[in-house]
């Protein structure tokens, strides 16, 4: 069974532009949430989907937006870079046994 | 709010010793919680996941444990291999509620 996939794994932008990841959950996995990792913050939630609805937010500003598809595939939209962007975004899907969350490998942003 | 601890932030020891990694948590309320390692730049790697009604759980070399009433989790490798170095990471979440709260992690380096 293929793993959570995120496209693409490295991004450099400028600031001001916008950016938008992509990430497919495991097969038949229907959650997919989006984290934001920082040197200075260590990981921190933005949102959470579920059968193409956000059933969750983090404390993010709206700068940070996210859709799902009907195949469960999800993308996060970030608009109007900043510095402070700059982060490892990952990407989860929850597992229907236990409820297992599994990551995949990350997309590095860099804004500059 | 809920706080996940984990001390200490980094760790050496020689190749082959038996290690304790500690995860502490301020709100007993939790629902799962899981257990990561992250190599340098890379995603998250599942290793254990303990349902709030389980005591401890076991893969291979690895034994977790989940004490609610304390607010703690520990993590038990044996017979550390150069390969077990990573950063590790414990995160739970709540009933209902995907959203994961990472503890902030413990850099694991095994000595040859």
């Amino acid at each position: 069974k293929a793993g959570v996939t995120q496209t693409p794994r490295y991004l450099i932008k400028t600031r001001g532009q916008q950016v938008t990841l992509s990430c497919s959950p495991i097969s038949g996995h229907r959650s997919v949430s989006w984290y934001q990792q920082t040197p200075g913050q260590g990981l921190q939630f933005l949102f959470e989907y579920f059968s193409e609805t956000q059933r969750n937010k983090g404390n993010f500003p709206g700068r940070f937006s996210g859709r799902q598809f009907s195949n469960s595939r999800s993308e996060m939209n970030v608009s109007t870079l900043e510095l402070g962007d700059s982060a490892l975004y990952l990407c989860a899907s929850r597992g229907t046994t236990y409820n297992e969350q599994f990551f995949g490998p990350g997309t590095r942003l860099t804004v500059l | 709010k809920q706080e996940v601890t984990q001390i200490p932030a980094a760790l050496s020891v020689p190749e082959g010793e038996n290690l304790v990694l500690n995860c502490s948590f301020t709100d007993s309320a939790i629902y799962n919680l899981q257990w990561f390692r992250q190599d340098p730049g890379k995603g998250l790697t599942s290793l254990l996941l303990i349902q709030s009604s389980q005591r401890e759980q076991t893969s291979g070399r690895l034994n977790a444990s989940l004490d609610k009433s304390s607010g703690r989790s520990t993590l038990y490798i044996a017979a550390s291999q150069p390969g077990d170095s990573a950063t590790y990471l414990c995160a739970l979440n709540r009933f209902g509620n995907e959203k994961l709260t990472f503890g902030t992690g413990t850099r694991l380096t095994i000595i040859p």
